[in-house]
């Protein structure tokens, strides 16, 4: 069975630091590129990050440029989020998603996602 | 930053009857129009990619079209389990953005 499986969520204070994980099994991800995609709660979808299947192309939405890297460990199978400087709007569910194989990471779409790991900025 | 509308902002049908789903463009993103279904609770699942192609799995009652601007998701059939909120993407140009979402309520 594919799974994503997201994790490193949680109550952190504005301007600190926090480190998202994504854990595939059931495929291989360097095969694919991969995204992280936010949802605020009870809000839209905001794609947030996006790496190549071999981290040569990468690109962030602008509300994230320069607080935000990914980054990804094929050996290990992960993607991750390291998310600093963080503010209030950055309260989501944070979602690993992957595009379809051949699919270039300019040009992607998410045929599937984890459940999500939650991060709640507040003092 | 291409802008995506989606209209209505929400709709209540009852089974059995047709739905029609709007997703407006800012700038033309030619078939590079994607929509997911989300059902609360759960993430985001692919419906159809480059504008008319159903994912894997996907029923048959769903169905897209469009090109250049404006797209339409039309669901032909309503069940119950289609009770969720639909998005659109576009995927011509990064940033990728989304439309706001159409809640489809069935009655």
């Amino acid at each position: 069975e594919v799974q994503l499986v997201e994790s490193g969520g949680g109550l952190v204070q504005p301007g600190r630091s926090l480190r998202l994980s994504c854990a595939a099994t059931g495929l291989t991800l360097d095969d694919y590129a991969m995204h992280w995609v936010r949802q605020p709660p009870g809000k839209g979808l905001e794609w947030v990050s996006g790496i190549s299947w071999n981290s040569a192309r990468i690109g962030y939405a602008d509300s994230v440029k320069g607080r935000f890297t990914i980054s990804r460990d094929n050996v290990k199978n992960s993607l991750y989020l390291q998310m600093s400087s963080l503010r209030p709007e950055d309260t989501a569910l944070y979602y690993c998603t992957k595009s379809p194989r051949g699919i270039a990471v300019a040009g992607s779409y998410f045929d599937f996602w984890g459940r999500g790991t939650l991060v709640t900025v507040s003092s | 930053e291409i802008v995506l509308t989606q209209s209505p902002a929400s709709l209540s049908l009852s089974p059995g009857e047709r739905a029609t789903l709007s997703c407006r463009a800012s700038q033309s993103v030619t078939t590079y129009l994607v929509w997911y279904q989300q059902i609360p609770g759960q993430p985001p699942r692919l419906l159809m990619y480059d504008a008319f192609n159903r994912a894997t799995g996907i029923p048959a009652r769903f169905s897209g079209s469009g090109s250049g601007t404006d797209f339409t998701l039309t669901i032909s059939s309503l069940e119950p389990e289609d009770s969720a909120v639909y998005y659109c993407q576009q995927r011509s140009d990064w940033p990728f953005t989304f439309g706001g979402g159409t809640h489809v309520e069935i009655k």
